[in-house]
């Protein structure tokens, strides 16, 4: 059965600092990563997918299947990003598997 | 495009009573997902439904929860009866799944509180 494990519930860091979520699975197949967001009082939704290979808001995530990990990677945080991150593993009978979440907090 | 609507947003219960809850999903999605969200978890899926059949429904509770999507559109999520661990959003997502794209789009939730 596929896993994902996110290790840190709070990561509080400085506005312009350097963020780095970190999100680690387990599958014996080749997954779809995905990263999803939820801001305060909104829905979750998708903030960017590895097959995309593309920057969303500032982000980037990059697949490792050796480390079998995909980190959420911001060089300048904003006070905008805080919000909690969802990282997700799409395999098999395609639901979602979903890590237990990061909260990241930008301080001003 | 509308997002995926569900009803009620909150819902106050004592346990062993029972609780329906209404979800639909974006207009032409086939695929329907219901998550439970414990409090400090992630979304963790309970059934999926492809039009109006089930693709997966291991992880449903089917000694109290049930689900249905008729027409394969809208759908309800039942709880009955109703225990102090089913405390919980419930949420409620809905996927196009065509040429490779299975972004899901997910519902507000409800929140849950059994008592």
């Amino acid at each position: 059965a596929q896993r994902v494990t996110q290790p840190e519930k709070l990561l509080s860091v400085f506005k312009g600092a350097p963020v780095e979520l970190k999100c680690n699975y387990s599958y014996s197949g080749s997954p779809e990563l995905f990263w999803y967001v939820q801001y305060s009082r909104q829905r979750l939704q998708l903030l960017l997918r590895h097959i995309s290979r593309e920057s969303i808001k500032g982000f980037t995530a990059d697949l490792n299947k050796g480390e079998t990990s995909f980190h959420l990677k911001k060089p300048f945080a904003q006070e905008e990003d805080s919000a909690m991150y969802y990282c997700a593993l799409l395999a098999g009978r395609r639901a979602l598997t979903f890590g237990s979440g990061t909260r990241l907090q930008v301080q001003p | 495009e509308a997002g995926v609507a569900q009803s009620p947003r909150y819902k106050i219960i004592e346990k062993r009573q029972s609780v329906a809850f209404w979800c639909n999903p974006i207009s032409g999605h086939a695929t329907l997902y219901w998550y439970q969200q414990i409090l400090g978890q992630g979304p963790k899926l309970l059934i999926q439904f492809q039009n109006n059949g089930v693709v997966d429904d291991s992880q449903l509770p089917k000694d109290r929860f049930s689900a249905e999507r008729l027409k394969g559109v809208d759908s309800t999520l039942k709880i009955q009866p109703a225990k102090l661990e089913d405390s919980a959003v419930y949420l409620c997502a809905s996927t196009l799944q065509r040429e490779g794209n299975y972004e899901q789009y997910f519902g507000p939730g409800t929140r849950l509180t059994v008592t």
